[in-house]
């Protein structure tokens, strides 16, 4: 199984702040990360696909970039409705993995 | 607009069989893959298994023994058995579109509460 490594586990941060949120895969994978938020009681909504692409009516404030083993999801200026949880999931090959997630709070 | 509703009991025995319909309103489940995930109370997220609507299968190795998905597309729903539980089956289960090429999860069901308890 491919492992997916994110960093940090949980954040603080303020309205207007950029964020920043990696992951890194335990070999190159190429492209294949997708993002999701989660936020409580909820199901997972997919933000970034293929590492880069913005899933449609996903704000512009969220971007992703990486390949090969290093990704980043960036939030370039945190909106109230943000504080959620994050994780990366790799598509490269089965079984699917996800990170453990990222906590973004105040 | 695509919608994905998980049904099935919410209270499972020890040694008993797991199952879960999810129902797919606002589209069609012919074509695409559909998947089942679950994510233990406050952990993370399990890709469980997919299934393509005509019958390519395939299930995470870490719990292939006990699964078996289906689809049933008369009724536009597909399935998940999962046999021999244990509270660590313990979990929110949910079940999503899986998009190909490239791969994700683009649409959720809202998630049911499975809990394992005699």
């Amino acid at each position: 199984d491919i492992q997916m490594t994110q960093s940090p586990s949980s954040l603080s941060a303020s309205v207007g702040d950029r964020v920043t949120i990696t992951c890194r895969a335990g070999q190159s994978i190429s492209i294949y990360v997708n993002w999701y938020q989660q936020k409580p009681g909820k199901a997972p909504e997919l933000l970034i696909y293929a590492a880069s692409s913005l899933q449609s009516g996903v704000p512009s404030r969220f971007s992703g970039s990486g390949s090969g083993t290093d990704f980043t999801l960036t939030i370039s200026s945190l909106q109230p409705e943000d504080f959620a949880t994050y994780y990366c999931q790799q598509s490269y090959s089965t079984p699917q993995t996800f990170g453990g997630g990222t906590k973004v709070d105040i | 607009q695509l919608q994905l509703q998980e049904s099935g009991p919410g209270l499972v025995k020890p040694s008993e069989t797991l199952s879960l319909t999810c129902t797919v309103s606002g589209g069609s489940i012919s074509s695409y893959y559909w998947s089942w995930i679950r994510q233990p109370p406050g952990k993370g997220l399990e890709w469980i298994g997919y299934m393509y609507y005509s019958g390519n299968i395939n299930y995470n190795p870490s719990l292939k023994s006990r699964v078996t998905i289906s689809v049933d597309t008369s009724k536009n729903q597909f399935s998940l058995k999962l046999s021999s539980v244990t509270a660590a089956d313990t979990a929110v289960y949910y079940c999503a579109r899986l998009y190909s090429s490239p791969s994700y999860f683009d649409y959720w069901g809202q998630g049911t509460l499975v809990t394992v308890s005699s």
